[in-house]
């Protein structure tokens, strides 16, 4: 089992432009997440899902978008892309009480 | 938004030092958990905590659940180099809820 994984793990952008962060687990888990952090920071929830087509809104979700078209993968989208998306973002995966994470994806908005 | 709020920020120590690091709401948990994070990797669970009162130890490390389920403490005794990282606690794992992290305390154990 790979759990969870994210793609890419660096990522510098211009304003405007639009990228897609891959998440994918290999747990067979209905439950994922996507959050940011910032530095210094805790996590912020931006959509989280419960299963296959299914998402919903979390903390900060302006600027997001997700799909969740198979239990495996869950994309997070930037339409244009802003400075104040410049992150960490962490997708997660829970199984019981336990979120397992990916090893995040670093993004520079500029 | 049922906020927790974590203190102190920022914590320096010196190697051999106790600390300990709390996580407060104003609602009652179903359940807490605490995370640590190291530096470019994803946080990593430590410990699940479920009953008021409960306490529970992993090596060093020492987690109370308080008895009105609204808060929470983690106490390690004899800090070393490799408990640096950020400490992270959060609520709603799993099933039906939303998992929600604090604001995280940044710990720093030196020689």
């Amino acid at each position: 089992n790979a759990g969870v994984t994210q793609t890419p793990k660096f990522r510098i952008l211009k304003i405007g432009q639009s990228m897609t962060l891959q998440c994918t687990q290999d747990m067979n888990h209905n439950y994922m997440y996507w959050y940011r952090q910032d530095p210094g920071m805790g996590l912020k929830l931006i959509y989280y899902s419960v299963g296959a087509g299914i998402t919903d809104k979390g903390e900060v979700p302006n600027g997001y978008n997700v799909s969740r078209s198979t239990t495996e993968d869950f994309p997070l989208r930037l339409e244009l892309a802003a400075p104040s998306q410049t992150s960490v973002y962490f997708c997660a995966s829970p199984e019981g009480t336990e979120a397992f994470f990916g090893q995040g994806t670093r993004l520079t908005v500029v | 938004t049922q906020l927790l709020e974590q203190s102190p920020q920022f914590l320096s120590i010196q190697e051999g030092e106790n600390l300990t690091v709390y996580c407060n709401s104003s609602s009652v948990f179903s359940s807490l958990q605490w995370y640590r994070q190291e530096p470019g990797e994803g946080p990593v669970l430590l410990v699940t905590v479920v009953t008021g009162g409960e306490v529970k130890k992993l090596k060093r490390l020492t987690f109370q659940f308080g008895d009105a389920r609204k808060d929470s403490s983690l106490h390690i005794t004899a800090a070393q180099p490799g408990d640096t990282g950020l400490y992270l606690c959060a609520r709603g794992a799993g099933t039906a809820s939303k998992l929600t992290f604090g604001t995280g305390t940044r710990l720093q154990v030196t020689l």
